[in-house]
């Protein structure tokens, strides 16, 4: 199984300022990994895919980059509504076993 | 506009069962792989279960190996969870999502099931 090692598992950020998540596979799932946001009370959204393609309708000041084994989640300019939870995911695994990361807390300072 | 709505949580004792249906609409459901993603209380994600467009194929976590059964009716547009032997481990709110291309795009509202003693 592949673990998803996210650090750091809270981060604490002011509005305007640049923050970036990371996220570690245990082995390698070359671009093979997806980005989700979740906010209290509501079914988490999808972020980026393939490592650093944006979903439909994601802010450019979401971006994501990595292969292999390190990823990370970038964003460039935090708003008021990007303080959520962040998961990564894998999707690298056949049969398809996707795993999720833990987390990282994204909240105000 | 893709809609999965999710149906069937509750409360349920350990050991005793439980079925959870997705309705969807709003795309081909019969195109598409179709999966459960779970989230226990104050906790992150847990892929559970995927079923193939056709139903020809299922894989489930380990965890509810043996446990759970994942089907749809494609021609109800409609997927299920069967749970038996339930555990307090198992409570979660469990989520229907569709696959596109291995991600999660299309989530439901979740539905809650909560084991208890």
């Amino acid at each position: 199984e592949i673990v998803l090692t996210q650090s750091p598992a809270t981060l604490s950020a002011s509005p305007g300022d640049r923050v970036t998540l990371s996220c570690r596979a245990s082995q390698s799932v070359s671009t093979r990994l997806a980005w989700y946001q979740q906010k209290p009370g509501q079914a988490p959204r999808l972020l980026i895919s393939g490592a650093s393609t944006r979903a439909t309708g994601i802010p450019a000041r979401f971006s994501g980059s990595g292969s292999g084994t390190e990823f990370t989640l970038t964003i460039s300019s935090l708003q008021s509504e990007d303080f959520a939870i962040y998961y990564c995911q894998q999707y690298k695994n056949w049969p398809p076993v996707y795993t999720f990361g833990q987390g990282t807390k994204l909240e105000i300072k | 506009e893709v809609q999965l709505v999710e149906s069937g949580g509750g409360l349920v004792q350990p050991g005793g069962s439980l079925r959870l249906s997705c309705a969807a609409s709003g795309f081909s459901f019969s195109s598409y792989w179709m999966a459960w993603v779970r989230q226990a209380p104050g906790k992150g994600l847990e892929w559970v279960a995927t079923m193939s467009h056709d139903g020809s194929l299922t894989y489930y976590v380990d965890s509810v190996e043996g446990r759970f059964t994942i089907s749809r009716d494609n021609a109800k547009n409609s997927l299920s969870l069967q749970m038996i032997s339930l555990s307090v481990d198992d409570t979660a709110v469990y989520y229907c999502v569709r696959e596109d291309h291995s991600t999660y795009i299309y989530w439901g509202q979740g539905t809650l099931v909560t084991v208890f003693s």
